[in-house]
């Protein structure tokens, strides 16, 4: 069964500290890694799809990498606006076109 | 920004109720899907749907729930009889092509008293 690992399950950092949250990941052959923004209470929003390892992906102040095992979502310099949690998925390639979902990193910008 | 919709946007029923939730998909997608969130707890894959049949649903699918496509233009989401633990948030996704990004819906909050 795929698996999704997201690490650290919370993260609090000041304004402009930059970091970066991991998503390890075990699938039967990956179709595509896709990172998400949800905001409490609200749907999950479209970041990011990976598709191969080495590739990466950027927008605004978030970057997206991806290797054979895991991908990174690296922050840099951070606003209160990022709050949010992140989430990873992943879909494989057995047929089924589901998203496979990690339980989040819940992100905290404090001023 | 094309964008789907949900209602309603909380729900609150009696155990063993029926509940229909609806979803108003991206109008040019073909490939419609169901997720749940229980409280504190990761998006979980219900169902997926396309060209007017379930292509895939996950174990929680039982007989309890079905989907539907009953004008072209909103898809449903039925539970026939509530339980407790039905209380969830319910997303519906859609997608233009198989492997293509889902943009999900806000979502409908049920909670099942």
């Amino acid at each position: 069964e795929d698996q999704v690992t997201q690490s650290p399950e919370a993260l609090r950092l000041q304004e402009g500290e930059s970091s970066s949250l991991n998503c390890s990941y075990t699938v039967s052959g990956l179709r595509g890694l896709f990172w998400y923004r949800q905001d409490p209470g609200k749907g999950p929003e479209f970041l990011f799809t990976l598709y191969s390892a080495g590739e990466e992906k950027e927008k605004e102040r978030l970057k997206a990498t991806l290797t054979k095992k895991e991908s990174f979502l690296h922050i840099t310099a951070p606003k209160p606006e990022d709050s949010a949690t992140y989430l990873c998925a992943v879909q494989d390639q057995t047929g089924a076109n589901n998203l496979f979902f990690g339980t989040g990193t819940r992100l905290t910008v404090i001023p | 920004e094309p964008e789907v919709t949900q209602t309603p946007s909380h729900q609150v029923t009696q155990m063993g109720q029926e509940v229909i939730l609806r979803c108003v998909p991206i109008s040019n997608h073909l490939y419609f899907y169901w997720y749940r969130q229980i409280l504190g707890q990761k998006v979980e894959f219900l169902v997926s749907f396309y060209n007017n049949e379930i292509s895939e649903k996950s174990e929680i699918f039982d007989d309890q729930f079905s989907v539907e496509r009953p004008d072209g233009s909103n898809f449903t989401l039925k539970i026939r009889s509530t339980k407790l633990e039905d209380s969830a948030m319910y997303f519906c996704a859609t997608g233009l092509g198989l492997t293509d990004t889902q943009y999900f819906g806000p979502g409908t909050r049920l909670t099942v008293l």
